[in-house]
């Protein structure tokens, strides 16, 4: 069946440590992998995106992903953290031809400590 | 430019009682997605919409029915709830199949 793995349900970090954030699909065809943000109470934000092209995307707020086809992941890593990343992370994929339906990780919940 | 919204924000429900989600959307957009948010498993597709008239299933459809009669406007029906149905729902929108999926904030219902 098709699905997407993220590797943490709950990391707990201090404020200037490093985060990376697993996440790893079971699709065979071509992908767009995502990374999407719900911070307290509030709705998804999109983190970043990768199409195609440089498999190392940037995206809002220091964040970065790698896409790495032969392993099938897309992993998430920020240098350093603030208090403010504080959130939950979901991974999500969609096929090029499945009318854009993504299909979510069960999420990372990520609590930075001061 | 209000983006997407959704209306009510929070609802409790007693099981077997009926209602209706609205999500509304003012960026033009076709395509059109109702997800449910519980804890542990991420999100997961309801029904969705390839444009105006258009619907089709999700992942877990059952006990849902949704309409698109017109472009802007999503809708995500419970005909008879159930304690199940507890769920966090978001509605989501894009322009086309490439685009950025843009969601709405989210409505928490309760059905005791």
């Amino acid at each position: 069946a098709q699905s997407v793995s993220q590797h943490n349900h709950h990391v707990i970090l201090s404020e200037a440590a490093s985060l990376e954030l697993g996440c790893n699909y079971s699709y065979g065809g071509t992908v767009n992998l995502f990374w999407y943000v719900q911070y307290p109470g509030q709705h998804l934000q999109l983190l970043l995106k990768y199409f195609s092209g440089d498999p190392l995307v940037k995206g809002i707020k220091g964040f970065e992903a790698e896409f790495i086809k032969s392993k099938f992941s897309f992993n998430l890593r920020k240098p350093s953290v603030q208090w403010s990343d504080t959130a939950e992370y979901f991974c999500a994929v969609t096929l090029t031809d499945s009318w854009g339906k993504l299909q979510f990780g069960a999420g990372t919940q990520v609590v930075v400590t001061p | 430019n209000a983006g997407v919204t959704q209306t009510p924000k929070f609802r409790v429900l007693k099981t077997g009682q009926s209602m209706t989600l609205l999500c509304a959307q003012d960026m033009n957009h076709e395509y059109m997605y109702w997800y449910r948010q519980d804890p542990g498993m991420g999100l997961r597709l309801i029904h969705y919409s390839v444009g105006e008239g258009t619907t089709a299933k999700g992942e877990v459809p059952d006990g849902y029915n949704v309409s698109r009669l017109k472009k802007q406007n999503f809708l995500l029906g419970l005909e008879s709830a159930a304690p199940s149905q507890t769920s966090v729902y978001f509605c989501a929108s894009r322009r086309g199949t490439a685009d950025t999926q843009y969601f709405g904030p989210g409505t928490r219902l309760t059905v005791l």
